[in-house]
């Protein structure tokens, strides 16, 4: 079974503060991607990446940046934090992209819930 | 802006009732429709993958249609139970890698 392993589930960090979300995933797929989900707004694309150190902005990037130094692990970074950025924070990967994909489905790890206050 | 919509946004129903919940989807650059249960303090968990116009998928008490040309999926759950509380996703694939989700479908089951 593919593991997707979020650092915390639980976090607490100060408006201002640079904020790290870890995601690491095991089944050496090439696609990973960082979401937030909001009461009533369904899961939001924030950044992906279909290889490494290679990276690309989703729907609502502003305030982010991401990471990917090695093929399973993939960062998420709140450069500045503010409270408009306390969500539910989910990591996903998948096989690979192109049609030849298509049949696959996202794997996910079991959320961040970051506060900041 | 591609955009996914579902319905009903909540739906609350008695045990061994049958539901049904929609969700609509561009038409266009079809590659794969995705559904997902999210249980709460767990991961959301993949329940299907459509890719074919017609396509039907069961697994257990649960099935999904897919019709491409009219740009909907119906997800249909028999006889429900207390822990198919969950919200259900559904999500388009468009261009072989990244999803564009709705917002959800939230059941809860009544005992």
């Amino acid at each position: 079974d593919v593991k997707v392993t979020q650092s915390s589930r639980y976090l607490v960090k100060r408006t201002g503060e640079k904020v790290f979300l870890e995601c690491v995933q095991d089944m050496d797929h090439e696609n990973m991607f960082w979401y937030r989900q909001d009461p009533g707004l369904g899961l939001r694309l924030i950044y992906f990446s279909y290889d490494v150190k290679m990276k690309e902005k989703g729907d609502i990037p502003e305030g982010y940046s991401v990471s990917r130094e090695k093929k399973e692990r993939f960062s998420l970074i709140l450069e500045s934090a503010s409270t408009n950025q306390t969500s539910m924070y989910l990591c996903a990967s998948s096989l690979g992209q192109g049609a030849q994909y298509s049949n696959q489905p996202q794997h996910f790890g079991d959320g961040t819930r970051l506060s900041i206050l | 802006i591609l955009n996914v919509e579902q319905s009903p946004q909540s739906l609350h129903v008695q045990e061994g009732d049958s539901t049904n919940f929609t969700c609509s989807f561009p038409s266009s650059n079809f590659y794969a429709l995705h559904w997902y249960r999210w249980e709460t303090a767990k991961s959301p968990e993949a329940l299907f993958v459509m890719t074919l116009n017609g396509d039907e998928k069961k697994k257990g008490r649960i099935s999904a249609t897919l019709n491409t040309k009219e740009g909907y999926s119906y997800l249909y759950i028999k006889g429900s139970q207390p822990e198919d509380s969950a919200t259900y996703l559904c999500a388009f694939n468009n261009q072989g890698g990244k999803l564009i989700f709705g917002q959800g479908t939230e059941l809860s089951v009544k005992p």
